[in-house]
């Protein structure tokens, strides 16, 4: 079956500092990877999606990730944290059957 | 566009009781999915929609949840009766094509607290 996991379930980083959330599904067949992020009380907004073709992919707020087959990760970077940052990210996976699930996310806080 | 759109924001309901959710889709997103959200938790999907039909509900408990998708365009989750562990925020996303690399597009949900 399916899975996405999202290592640390919290991570702080100072605002100017790297920002780095973890990704990784199982899947035989390379899946349509997502990154959402969440603030509080509000729904899910699209961060950047990998389908095909390029494997680094740019969102939006400046985030970026690569999709890495061969260690089947979908790591999210920003280079410069921003206090506008702090959310909850959530990673996931769309199969062949349209059916997309999510990883239990990482909530991000950013110190001034 | 408008955005998928859900109601009520918050519903504050007494275990046992029954309580309904509604949700409208972006026009024209033939793919409906309902997620339950427990704190601290990524969203859980509990039914799929393809149009009005059903393609998965694996996870839904259908002893207390049911949801439909009246003409392919709303639809309302229903639980019966809801208990405690029901608390969570209930999302609802639509995405244009089942067949195409789009993204789930979420509405705001809705906090459903079962005291």
């Amino acid at each position: 079956a399916q899975s996405v996991t999202q290592l640390g379930s919290h991570v702080s980083v100072s605002e100017g500092a790297l920002v780095l959330l973890r990704c990784n599904y199982s899947s035989s067949v390379p899946p349509y990877l997502f990154w959402y992020v969440q603030y509080p009380n509000q729904g899910l907004q699209l961060l950047l999606k990998y389908t095909t073709g390029a494997t680094l992919v740019k969102g939006i707020n400046g985030f970026e990730a690569e999709f890495k087959k061969s260690e089947t990760s979908f790591h999210l970077t920003k280079p410069s944290a921003h206090m506008s940052d702090a959310a909850e990210y959530f990673c996931a996976a769309k199969t062949s059957y349209d059916k997309v699930i999510f990883g239990p996310g990482t909530s991000l806080s950013v110190i001034p | 566009e408008a955005g998928v759109a859900q109601s009520p924001r918050y519903k504050i309901i007494e275990k046992r009781q029954s309580v309904a959710f509604w949700c409208n889709p972006i026009s024209g997103h033939a793919t409906l999915y309902w997620y339950q959200q427990i704190l601290g938790q990524g969203p859980k999907l509990l039914i799929q929609f393809q149009n009005n039909g059903v393609v998965d509900d694996s996870q839904l408990p259908k002893d207390r949840f049911s949801a439909e998708r009246l003409k392919g365009v709303d639809s309302t989750l229903k639980i019966q009766p809801a208990k405690l562990e029901d608390s969570a925020v209930y999302l609802c996303a639509s995405s244009l094509d089942r067949v195409k690399d789009t993204e789930a597009f979420f509405g705001q949900g809705t906090r459903l607290t079962v005291v």
